[in-house]
């Protein structure tokens, strides 16, 4: 069954740079949700869409955009980057139309790291 | 996650049963869930069980709920060594939708030969 794809997988970036990290949900998922774990923590929310419209927001900081586009994927972008930005970034998807909605399902992680 | 609490390590033979314990905070949570991260993987969903129910059992997975004291459990039959990993706790408070999803701090698993 396909799996929530995120890409890149790792990314390496220096100080005051940009990122941009995709989620490519579940077919037919119609929510997406963005998290970051820093290393030895658990997943923090960072944001979420339905049906393309930003739905929650988390602890998401103002350097930190995202959006969800036609096709249901996501972006999120990061700029100016900072060291404590580092993490691990998990993308999730999951379907408010379907029989288990409250099923979450994560993709691998893209994994940032700031020099 | 503040309000979820696990302990943080475990470690139990190979073969034997592991039991991983936590405790969540809100008693109207409607959905919770095991998670299992191996290193410098995602999370993976590993079973979930709504708050109407006492057990659950999925092969060698068992999750325990007992609502009064709000405290989750999941048993691992047969320990192996690709069990190995982090274990998630998480629940999702009241009727919050998955935003609001409240991770514990995980429980790192770990097996002796």
């Amino acid at each position: 069954a396909a799996g929530v794809i995120q890409s890149p997988r790792h990314l390496i970036k220096e100080k005051r740079e940009t990122a941009t990290l995709k989620c490519y949900p579940i077919p037919r998922h119609d929510t997406v949700y963005w998290y970051q774990q820093g290393p030895g923590q658990d997943p923090q929310f960072l944001i979420s869409f339905y049906e393309k419209m930003q739905s929650d927001k988390g602890s998401i900081p103002d350097r930190f955009s995202a959006q969800q586009f036609s096709d249901y994927h996501s972006e999120l972008n990061m700029s100016s980057l900072e060291l404590g930005d580092s993490a691990l970034y998990f993308c999730a998807s999951s379907s408010l139309a379907g029989p288990n909605t409250g099923e979450l399902f994560f993709g691998e992680g893209s994994r940032l790291t700031v020099l | 996650g503040e309000d979820v609490e696990q302990s943080l390590f475990l470690s139990v033979r190979e073969g034997d049963s592991s039991v991983i314990n936590c405790t969540y905070t809100d008693s109207s949570s409607t959905y919770l869930y095991w998670y299992k991260q191996e290193p410098g993987a995602g999370l993976q969903l590993l079973t979930y069980i709504f708050s109407n129910m006492d057990m659950k059992q999925d092969q060698r997975l068992t999750v325990l709920l007992n609502k009064k004291d709000k405290h989750l459990s999941l048993r691992i039959a047969d320990t192996q060594t690709g069990d190995s990993a982090i274990y998630f706790c998480a629940e999702i408070p009241g009727y919050s939708s998955a935003s609001k999803i409240i991770f514990g701090s995980g429980t790192r698993l770990s097996i002796r030969p």
